[in-house]
């Protein structure tokens, strides 16, 4: 079975970093694209960009350009999602998902929560 | 970058009814478009892909059509459970992006 394990949640202060992980079971983790959806409270997804772990190619949306870094550590079948300094902005729910470019995104994980307050 | 409008942001109908959602494109993108069902604390579920295809499980009340830049969904009968947010996205190209979201409510 196919299945993506997030790490908990989180709570920060402003200007902390923060790194979040989303470890992938269960199917050919280095050949299928992975990627990190974006949900704030009440509102609709954001794709924030998107891996694939046998390459380490990305791709990042420009809205998140610079903001954050995607990255995958293929011998452990994990992807990472890094801040260097949160910003309150930064509170959402935040999603990996396996597939999504050329394919529907078809396993998603249990969706990590990022709270960043002062 | 492709735009996606979804429309409408919000329905009401009673269960039983055929109910149809629809997404455009900014740009013309073939197939590449996909539905996802989010119920309320849950993370999405992929329900159709390449514009058409249903994903395992999902029930057949659920079909998706449409090419190029106008795409549905459709649900033949709605049911109880269907009460969800539904969300178009193109898999196209980078930066992928998704519609803004319909919202099913029952009457």
């Amino acid at each position: 079975e196919v299945q993506l394990l997030q790490s908990g949640a989180e709570v920060k202060k402003p200007g902390e970093s923060l790194k979040i992980s989303c470890k992938g079971f269960g199917y050919n983790f280095r050949n299928r694209w992975i990627g990190w959806v974006r949900q704030k409270p009440g509102k609709g997804l954001e794709w924030m960009g998107i891996i694939y772990p046998g390459d380490s190619d990305s791709k990042y949306s420009p809205s998140f350009q610079g903001q954050v870094t995607i990255s995958a550590d293929k011998s452990i079948t994990t992807t990472y999602l890094q801040w260097e300094s949160l910003k309150a902005s930064d509170t959402a729910m935040y999603y990996c998902a396996k597939g999504g470019y050329r394919t529907g995104a078809d396993s998603w994980g249990q969706g990590t929560p990022v709270t960043v307050s002062s | 970058d492709i735009q996606m409008t979804q429309s409408p942001s919000s329905l009401s109908a009673s269960v039983g009814d055929r109910v149809t959602i629809t997404c455009r494109a900014s740009q013309s993108m073939s197939t590449y478009l996909n539905w996802y069902q989010q119920k309320p604390g849950r993370a999405p579920k992929l329900l159709i892909y390449d514009a058409s295809s249903l994903q395992n499980g999902v029930p057949s009340r659920f079909s998706g059509g449409g090419s190029g830049t106008d795409f549905t969904l459709t649900i033949s009968s709605l049911q109880p459970e269907d009460i969800a947010i539904y969300f178009c996205q193109q898999s196209y190209s980078v930066p992928l992006t998704f519609g803004g979201g319909t919202k099913v409510e029952i009457k």
